[in-house]
């Protein structure tokens, strides 16, 4: 059974750093593409970026790219989102998937407050 | 980037009712295009992916289509377990993009 299990979520002031953490498992990690999606209060769903299977690759929203890095590892089956400079915008249900999301975790909640 | 036009945003619907769903894709996407199902409290579900094909698992009264930019999401006979948010996604070109969502409820 495939399995993503986000963590690292909670309440963080603006402008401050945050890295999630997403374990895979019921799969082989290093086959697929993953990525993350945020999903905010109002339910508006946001594609942050993806990342190749071997980690040698990634894509981001344009508006994201110089705030956000996602990270890979494979030995671990772990996949991250590097968030820098956290704003009030930001808050959001963040979501790990498989390749187009064909899975979905469970979602880790990061509110951005002061 | 690629705009999703979903429409409607609310639908009102009677249990045994059939619905549609559109998005509209405001450049070329082929058939890249997936539709997601999210009820309340839980993670969105793949549905439907290629326009028209159905996900593992997904009951025969869901179907996809595709008439030129518009893409449909049609659900046959609603159910009440069918009432969620439904979302289309675009991943022919980077950045992907999302449909703005469609609240399925019971009228």
């Amino acid at each position: 059974e495939v399995q993503l299990v986000e963590s690292g979520g909670g309440l963080v002031q603006p402008g401050a750093s945050l890295k999630l953490s997403c374990v895979a498992s019921g799969f082989t990690f290093s086959d697929y593409w993953m990525s993350w999606v945020r999903q905010t209060p109002g339910k508006t769903m946001e594609w942050i970026g993806d990342i190749k299977y071997d980690g040698s690759y990634t894509n981001y929203a344009p508006s994201l790219k110089n705030r956000f890095t996602i990270s890979r590892d494979n030995a671990k089956s772990t996949l991250y989102l590097q968030m820098s400079n956290v704003r009030s915008e930001d808050t959001a249900t963040y979501y790990c998937t498989r390749a187009r999301m064909d899975y979905w975790g469970q979602g880790v909640m990061v509110t951005v407050s002061s | 980037d690629i705009q999703m036009t979903q429409s409607p945003s609310s639908l009102p619907a009677s249990l045994g009712d059939r619905v549609t769903i559109t998005c509209r894709a405001s450049q070329d996407i082929g058939n890249y295009l997936r539709w997601f199902q999210q009820k309340p409290g839980k993670s969105p579900r793949l549905m439907i992916y290629g326009a028209t094909n159905l996900a593992a698992g997904v009951p025969s009264r869901f179907s996809g289509s595709r008439s030129g930019s518009d893409y449909s999401l049609t659900i046959n006979s609603l159910e009440s377990e069918d009432m969620a948010i439904y979302y289309c996604l675009q991943h022919n070109e980077y950045p992907l993009t999302f449909g703005s969502g469609t609240k399925l409820e019971i009228k």
